[in-house]
């Protein structure tokens, strides 16, 4: 099995700070990763697919990088909107989430 | 407009088995290249993928929980059925439907159910 592990598991930001969350994998998996954002209570939404394509009606200070093993997700102007939980998944081999990061209000 | 809806009990007891369904509209789970999968997740955890059913009937189910999980389709009806068996405590959770098309990522998801597990 793939193994997803995410850092940090919480992030304080503050409005406006630039945010990266990382992902990396127990083996390569190519660029088959997605990020979703998940508010409480709510469903997922993707964001990013194939590492770093804008899902349509994404802002696009949401982008994502990175191959193989390690993998970023990066909002460069944290907007309130943001504040919420975001998890990354391969879908190279069968399918993985990771543990998730949460975005809290610094 | 895709829309899937997850139904199904609302607590279950140990050692049962669950079935839930997944009534979706605004595509067919017979053109070629879609798929509906199922992901949970406990209270406060992560998400966990379960199974994908796919639009020739092939099917994919997580190693870990292969032995109890079945996935089907009705195409008829738009319909997908998880059934898992001798359910346990752990196994409570939000349990959401999705679909999926351009690669093996959920395109769009239901609301979810959430499924507690207790006597």
């Amino acid at each position: 099995d793939i193994q997803m592990t995410q850092s940090p598991s919480t992030l304080s930001a503050s409005v406006g700070d630039r945010v990266t969350i990382t992902c990396r994998a127990s083996q390569s998996i190519s660029s088959w990763l997605a990020w979703y954002q998940q508010k409480p209570g709510k469903a997922p939404k993707v964001l990013i697919y194939k590492t770093s394509s804008l899902e349509s009606g994404v802002p696009s200070r949401f982008s994502g990088s990175g191959s193989g093993t390690e993998f970023t997700l990066t909002i460069t102007s944290l907007q309130p909107d943001d504040f919420a939980t975001y998890y990354c998944q391969q879908y190279s081999s069968y399918w993985t989430f990771g543990q998730g990061t949460k975005v809290e209000i610094k | 407009q895709i829309t899937l809806k997850e139904s199904g009990p609302t607590l279950v007891k140990p050692t049962q088995t669950l079935i839930l369904t997944c009534t979706f509209s605004g595509f067919s789970l017979t053109t070629r290249g879609v798929r509906v999968g199922w992901i949970r997740q406990p209270p406060g955890k992560a998400l966990e993928w379960l199974a994908v059913i796919y639009w020739d009937y092939d099917k994919r189910y997580s190693p870990s929980l292969k032995s109890r999980l079945t996935i089907t389709k009705d195409t008829s009806k738009n319909q997908v059925v998880l059934t898992m068996t001798n359910m346990d405590p752990v196994d409570t959770a939000s349990y959401f439907c999705v679909y999926m098309m351009r690669d093996n990522f959920a395109d769009h998801w239901g609301q979810g159910t959430l499924v507690t597990v207790s006597s």
